[in-house]
């Protein structure tokens, strides 16, 4: 199974931050990626897609890049809407899998 | 609206067998792969199974393979999850979401609880 590695697993940053979110896949995964965000009791919401594609209604400030194994999910301006956890998922091949989640709190 | 809606978890014991539901509405259901998520209290993502939107391919995360069952109705806009053999370590909540073909998943219902205790 392909391993997604993220880091960090938390972060504490302020509002107006620029805030990046790294993904490391085990093996190559061209750009079969996603990435979510996912508020206490709530589902996950798709924000990016195919690594960098932005999911439609997602603010602009969040965008991802990267391919093969190495891809990152990029807040340019953090807002107090932001904090939550985030995930990476690879989609390339079975079992899917996700990213351990990287929690983003308020410093 | 393009909602997804589960239903059908609950408390059941170790070994006993539980049947999630999830109703499919304002989107062609048969257009859309579906796979059933969870998530273990206070943890992260985990898939869990899929089926492609033909009925064609099915595929299970190796700690649920022989005991869970995928299936979908796209004439009743529903989809399924047979649970077997329950354990404890089975115990989160479960999401279905959809997908279009080899992509991320971008429509999740709201998640159902199934507590795997005695």
């Amino acid at each position: 199974a392909i391993q997604l590695t993220q880091s960090p697993s938390s972060l504490s940053a302020s509002v107006g931050d620029r805030v990046t979110i790294t993904c490391r896949a085990s093996q190559g995964i061209s750009s079969a990626l996603a990435w979510y965000q996912q508020k206490p009791g709530k589902a996950p919401k798709l924000l990016i897609y195919d690594a960098s594609n932005l999911e439609s209604g997602v603010p602009s400030r969040f965008s991802g890049s990267g391919s093969g194994t190495d891809f990152t999910l990029t807040i340019s301006s953090l807002q107090p809407e932001d904090f939550a956890t985030y995930y990476c998922q690879q989609f390339n091949n079975f079992p899917l899998t996700f990213g351990g989640g990287t929690k983003v709190e308020i410093k | 609206q393009v909602q997804l809606v589960e239903s059908g978890g609950g408390l059941v014991k170790p070994g006993g067998s539980l049947r999630l539901s999830c109703a499919a509405s304002g989107f062609t259901f048969s257009d859309y792969d579906m796979s059933w998520i969870r998530q273990a209290p206070g943890k992260g993502l985990e898939w869990v199974s899929y089926i492609s939107g033909s009925d064609s391919s099915i595929n299970y995360a190796d700690s649920v393979k022989g005991r869970f069952t995928i299936s979908r109705d796209n004439a009743k806009n529903s989809l399924y999850l047979q649970m077997n053999s329950l354990r404890a370590e089975d115990t989160a909540v479960y999401y279905c979401a959809g997908s279009t073909v080899d992509s991320a998943f971008d429509i999740w219902g709201q998640g159902t609880m199934v507590t795997v205790s005695s």
